[in-house]
């Protein structure tokens, strides 16, 4: 697509529930990155994808995150047993992924918002 | 990790001011952007500069790599101009994007 999409845009969820956020790159990006945001605070990283192989996940909390990227494209992020501190906005982002120099520059969604209660 | 550290955090300007936003960084970086983001927006992509100088209208940034530190400069300010800026960098090698905690920009009418 023309830009990075991600659904839904909000989730509110009781606690305890599994929910599953999906993330559809920018066509013919083969880097995709998974972030997490507070209120007032600059994206935390949680996981990033080359392809359908997952290269770094060192920034997911815990057993209960999840994501995956089965055919290269869309990716699913996924919490479960939600806690009231997941809640955030859930950001993807995609680039390029061009070898040597940098992996190029990086395009965010517009973020699904989750609400844990 | 790399740290990355962005000031001032808070910024009051009038409109029509001019301002500079800084970004340090402590490791050695692939490539560096800058973003606005408005309160719970997107993440706009302002500047991609991995080094050197880019302008766009009333905005320019510059890198200096071997220094570790970026700027953003905003001149003639307007109140659309109001949100947070976010410096991020690409840790050399690694692929991966660390966030600075950001500049929140107040303009004033």
């Amino acid at each position: 697509g023309a830009g990075v999409s991600q659904s839904p845009r909000y989730k509110v969820t009781k606690r305890g529930q599994d929910v599953a956020l999906r993330c559809d790159p920018i066509s013919g990006h083969v880097s995709l990155y998974w972030y997490r945001q507070a209120l007032g605070q600059g994206p935390e990283f949680l996981t990033y994808f080359n392809y359908e192989a997952q290269q770094d996940k060192s920034g997911l909390p815990n057993d209960r995150f999840s994501a995956e990227r089965p055919e290269g494209s869309i990716s699913t992020l996924t919490i479960q047993r939600t806690e009231q501190r997941d809640s955030a906005m859930y950001r993807c982002a995609s680039t390029l992924g061009r070898t040597g120099g940098g992996t190029g520059e990086l395009f965010f969604g517009e973020g699904s918002r989750l609400t844990v209660l | 990790g790399i740290q990355v550290e962005q000031s001032p955090p808070d910024l009051i300007l009038q409109e029509g001011a001019n301002s500079t936003l800084r970004c340090n960084f402590s490791d050695s970086v692939n490539n560096l952007q800058w973003f606005h983001q408005k309160p719970w927006g997107q993440l706009i992509n302002l500047f991609y500069i991995p080094s050197g100088t880019k302008q766009n209208g009333r905005l320019s940034a510059t890198t200096v790599a071997t220094e570790r530190y970026s700027l953003l400069y905003i001149s003639s300010s307007q109140t659309t101009d109001s949100g947070v800026y976010f410096c991020a960098v690409e840790r050399y090698n690694f692929n991966k994007f660390y966030f600075g905690s950001g500049t929140k920009l107040n303009v004033k009418p």
